[in-house]
């Protein structure tokens, strides 16, 4: 089955830096990658997501690149602010699979932005 | 996006019982998941719910244990059976469009004592 994994576990970074979060999957037949955002105590939150037929997305602060051939897709946050501390996971989905729409999850990263 | 209704928000379960979470959608879905967040931990799929056919469980996950219902397109529900305190989770129910975007419930917070 599709493994992702995420790095780094923990991300510290100072108000008005860049925040980038790194994730590789293993399924060459995953077709779709999300990025979460989970603040304490709240649900997970769709922020961006791409497709496997486009290299980059940006929207606003943040951007997500994927590289299909190297099985890799990061998420880059710009202007960081305190209101972007939370944790943020990544996932992959085979759409064309057995099951479906399933998300395989990323272990998550803890992003503190501090003033 | 999806509105989803989950329930109960939390609760707190003596070991031996059986809690049933409750997922509402706003509108008609064909695939649900419910999914597992050990406490500071990543979402795990415990199964996919169609409606009509019997539930998927992914591997280490068993019906008799974490028993669904899909009784139609809009609602789902999981039991957490014969609970222990390794139970104790969040437990997401999650709907997808047909554009493959996700969508959580708000999680119900299991504490089982």
């Amino acid at each position: 089955g599709e493994n992702v994994e995420q790095h780094p576990s923990t991300l510290s970074v100072q108000e008005g830096d860049s925040a980038v979060i790194k994730c590789t999957y293993s399924d060459s037949a995953s077709n779709y990658f999300p990025w979460y955002k989970q603040e304490l105590g709240k649900r997970p939150q769709l922020i961006i997501d791409i497709r496997s037929n486009v290299g980059e997305k940006k929207d606003q602060r943040i951007a997500v690149t994927l590289n299909k051939t190297a099985k890799h897709f990061s998420l880059h946050i710009t202007e960081t602010q305190p209101e972007d501390s939370a944790v943020y996971f990544c996932a992959a989905m085979d759409s064309n699979s057995n099951s479906g729409y399933a998300l395989n999850f990323g272990k998550g990263t803890s992003l503190l932005v501090t003033p | 996006s999806a509105v989803i209704s989950q329930k109960p928000s939390r609760d707190i379960c003596q070991r031996g019982t059986s809690l049933t979470i409750q997922c509402q959608v706003d509108s008609q879905v064909t695939m649900m998941f419910w999914y597992r967040q050990q406490p500071g931990q990543s979402l795990t799929l415990i199964a996919t719910a169609n409606q009509g056919s019997e539930a998927t469980y992914e591997s280490g996950f068993v019906i008799d244990k974490f028993p669904i219902s899909r009784p139609n397109l809009t609602f789902s529900t999981l039991t957490v059976s014969n609970m222990s305190p390794e139970d104790s989770s969040i437990y997401l129910c999650s709907v997808v469009r047909t554009n493959t975007e996700a969508f959580f419930g708000q999680g119900t917070r299991l504490t089982v004592v």
